[in-house]
């Protein structure tokens, strides 16, 4: 079975400084994506950040880029020069690949506040 | 449309009465997914729907829980004999769903549901 952990519940960044939130999955797919989405206060989710898992380059979007370690099943997503507008619950997320078929699983997520 | 769309975007009910929440997917998208988020946590999933058949409904909660989707497009989940416990926002994404390329679920913005 498929599985997501994220296990900062909160974190506090400094404005304009980089920060990292954790994810860590398991699965016993040998292709497989993960999705990194973002819930502002206002509830709606945004996509962020994609890497699939034979990508051998880590994604960047922006300032967003993901930390990939497939032997450690763990996909972090970093964000630089961090924005008071970053302050929301970021969400790590999985499925299968290359068909894309098949449920899109969350881990639990983690807040994350930008102190001016 | 060019997002998805559910509603209504707000619901109060009284406990022990159905309800039925809409979801009009992106066009061309054949892969949907229900979520439930209850306040301040991560999301459950429900149901996903790949055409009109679900091959996993694993998620929901109880019998009281059902949902449809007709002519690969728009979805129904319906909660019947509602609940407190039933009181969330119930997500809708959806997806493209084939070989080849990156496959991202979009969000709808949500139905609050409330039950009184």
């Amino acid at each position: 079975a498929q599985k997501i952990t994220q296990t900062q519940p909160g974190m506090f960044v400094q404005e304009k400084e980089a920060v990292t939130l954790d994810c860590t999955y398991d699965t016993s797919d040998q292709s497989y994506g993960l999705f990194w989405y973002k819930q502002p206060s206002s509830g709606e989710m945004i996509f962020l950040i994609y890497q699939g898992s034979y990508d051998e380059q880590n994604a960047t979007e922006g300032r967003y880029s993901l930390n990939f370690q497939k032997a450690r099943k763990s996909a972090n997503l970093v964000i630089s020069a961090s924005q008071l507008g970053d302050s929301a619950m970021y969400f790590c997320a999985m499925r299968r690949a290359p068909s894309n078929t098949g449920k899109l699983i969350f881990g639990q997520g983690t807040t994350l506040q930008v102190k001016p | 449309g060019a997002g998805v769309s559910q509603s209504p975007s707000n619901k109060v009910t009284e406990k022990g009465k159905d309800v039925e929440l809409r979801c009009d997917p992106i066009s061309g998208h054949t892969a949907l997914y229900w979520y439930r988020q209850r306040l301040g946590q991560g999301l459950e999933f429900l149901i996903y729907f790949q055409g009109n058949s679900a091959p996993d409904k694993s998620g929901l909660p109880s019998d009281r829980f059902s949902a449809e989707r007709t002519g690969e497009s728009v979805s129904t989940l319906t909660i019947q004999r509602t609940q407190q416990e039933d009181s969330a926002v119930y997500l809708c994404a959806s997806s493209f769903a084939g070989t080849g390329g990156l496959s991202v679920a979009f969000f709808g913005q949500g139905t609050r549901l409330t039950v009184v």
